[in-house]
């Protein structure tokens, strides 16, 4: 079975700033994806960037990175030039490249953002 | 158009009673899935199905019962509520084969159970 763990319940930063949410994970498949999802107060679930981890290099978005190290089986995010509307739950899940399997998302129990103006 | 919906959002009864919730997606997804999210906003799945055949059944109590009239329906159904029930119920759904392993996720169901 998967684990996720984000270490942060909380952070706070101010509004421009550049702020890394943690996430490490356990498994011992092989291949797989990674996922942070945002759930802002609306509770509505995005997504905010995925990695598959046959994927060596790092995925970007717009103002979100990931650094992804596998061997460490570490996954954090970087939001960069923070904004209020960033302001939310995160959370990082686990989900086995079973190709047309049913297998789901395994989260992290998230780390509540808050941007401050 | 809202590509996977649940109904209703809000949900309100007192213990023991039965309740459903309904989910539907217009994605043309093979699989689709119920999680719980309970007040520490832990979410964990509860159900996946893949063509309307159950796939994944965590340990759920059997008050839980996931129906898939179709592949673009999976509706819960909750016996004789209990006040540990109370959370917010999430359906997402997922392409099968060759899919990004995106789950696109309705806006969630908020049970409460007084």
């Amino acid at each position: 079975a998967q684990t996720v763990t984000q270490s942060q319940p909380e952070m706070s930063v101010q509004e421009a700033e550049t702020v890394t949410l943690s996430c490490t994970y356990d498994t011992s498949e092989s291949n797989y994806y990674l996922f942070w999802y945002k759930q802002p107060p609306s509770r509505q679930m995005i997504l905010v960037i995925r990695q598959e981890a046959y994927k060596q290099q790092n995925a970007t978005e717009n103002r979100f990175s990931v650094n992804f190290q596998k061997a460490a089986k570490s996954f954090s995010l970087k939001i960069s030039d923070s904004q209020l509307g960033d302001t939310a739950m995160y959370f990082c899940a686990f989900m086995k490249h079973a190709g047309g399997g049913a297998d789901g998302l395994t989260f992290g129990k998230g780390t509540h953002l808050i941007i401050q103006p | 158009d809202t590509a996977v919906s649940q109904t209703p959002k809000y949900l309100v009864t007192q213990m023991g009673n039965d309740k459903s919730i309904k989910c539907e997606q217009n994605l043309g997804h093979d699989t689709m899935y119920w999680y719980k999210q309970d007040s520490k906003k832990f979410l964990k799945i509860m159900f996946s199905y893949n063509n309307k055949e159950l796939i994944i059944n965590e340990t759920v109590p059997n008050r839980f019962s996931p129906k898939s009239p179709d592949k673009a329906h999976l509706n819960l159904h909750i016996n004789s509520l209990e006040l540990g029930d109370s959370a917010v119920y999430f359906c997402a759904s997922r392409a099968g084969v060759s899919n990004t392993g995106e789950l696109f996720f309705g806006e969630g169901s908020r049970l409460t159970v007084l």
